[in-house]
C-alpha cells in the first residue's frame, strides 16, 4: 500500500456537470501528477503540480484543471463532463519533480452518464 | 513523437513457466523507463526504475532490464498470484511526466 490516498473511489455524473476529485500525496512528496486510464489503455499524463504550481501539462482540454495545496494534497476539476471523460483517474506523488518513484493512488472510477 | 509499445498485449502462462516482456521506446533522451503492475481496478503499483543501458533489477521473481532501445521484464517461475497487466512507461522530460504504453495482461495458471 502506497500513502497516497484518492478521493471518492467511485461517482456517477450527467454529462455536462462539473466534478472534483481529491488526491493526498504520500509523506514528504511535493509533487503530484493526474492521469485518465481509459479502458483497457495506459494511462495518459493530464498534469503535474509541484510546490502548488501547475509544472506541465498533456494533451488534454482546458476544462481539466487543478490545484495544490500547502500541504501537498491536490484536486482535479474537470468541468462540462462529457461522456468520453468517463475513466479511472489517477493520482501519483513523488518526491520532487523527477523523483526516482513515482507512487499511485488506488484511483477514482468516473462515469458519465 | 516518443512513444511507448508493449509486445505480446496479453499472455498465459502455466504456473512454473517463465516468459519475458517487452517495452519498445523511441525517446529523445531517456530520463528513466518504471515498470508498474496494476491489478483490475486498481491503481499502478511500483516496481522499478531503470536509466542507463545494462542495468537491471530484481524483485522476487521479477527481472527489469534495459537496452537502448527496449526494456524486458522477465517473470521467473510465475505463481498465479503473478497475474496483473504489466505496464511500462517512459521519463523523457526532467519534470516528471511519465509515458505508458498499453500494459502486459499477464494471466498466471495453476
Amino acid at each position: 500500500e502506497t500513502g497516497v490516498t484518492q478521493s471518492p473511489t467511485h461517482l456517477i455524473k450527467t454529462r455536462g456537470q462539473q466534478v472534483t476529485l481529491r488526491c493526498s500525496s504520500q509523506s514528504g512528496h511535493n509533487t503530484v501528477s493526474w492521469y485518465q486510464q481509459a479502458l483497457g489503455q495506459g494511462p495518459q499524463f493530464i498534469f503535474q503540480y509541484y510546490r502548488e504550481e501547475e509544472n506541465g501539462r498533456g494533451n488534454f482540454p482546458p476544462r481539466f484543471s487543478g490545484l495544490q495545496f500547502p500541504n501537498y494534497s491536490s484536486e482535479l476539476n474537470v468541468n462540462a463532463l462529457e461522456l468520453d471523460d468517463s475513466a479511472l483517474y489517477l493520482c501519483a506523488s513523488s518526491y520532487d519533480r523527477g523523483g526516482t518513484e513515482a507512487f499511485f493512488g488506488q484511483g477514482t472510477r468516473l462515469t458519465v452518464v | 513523437e516518443d512513444q511507448v509499445t508493449q509486445s505480446p498485449e496479453a499472455l498465459r502462462l502455466q504456473e512454473g513457466e517463465s516468459s519475458s516482456l517487452n517495452c519498445s521506446y523511441t525517446v529523445s533522451g531517456l530520463r528513466g523507463l518504471f515498470w508498474y503492475r496494476q491489478d483490475p481496478g486498481k491503481g499502478p503499483e511500483f516496481l522499478f526504475t531503470l536509466y542507463s543501458a545494462g542495468e537491471e533489477k530484481e524483485k522476487e521473481r521479477l527481472k527489469a532490464t534495459l537496452t537502448k532501445k527496449e526494456s524486458f521484464l522477465h517473470i521467473t517461475a510465475p505463481k498465479p498470484e503473478d497475474s496483473a497487466t504489466y505496464l511500462c512507461a517512459v521519463r523523457a522530460d526532467s519534470w516528471g511526466k511519465l509515458q505508458f504504453g498499453a500494459g502486459t495482461q499477464v494471466v498466471v495458471t495453476p
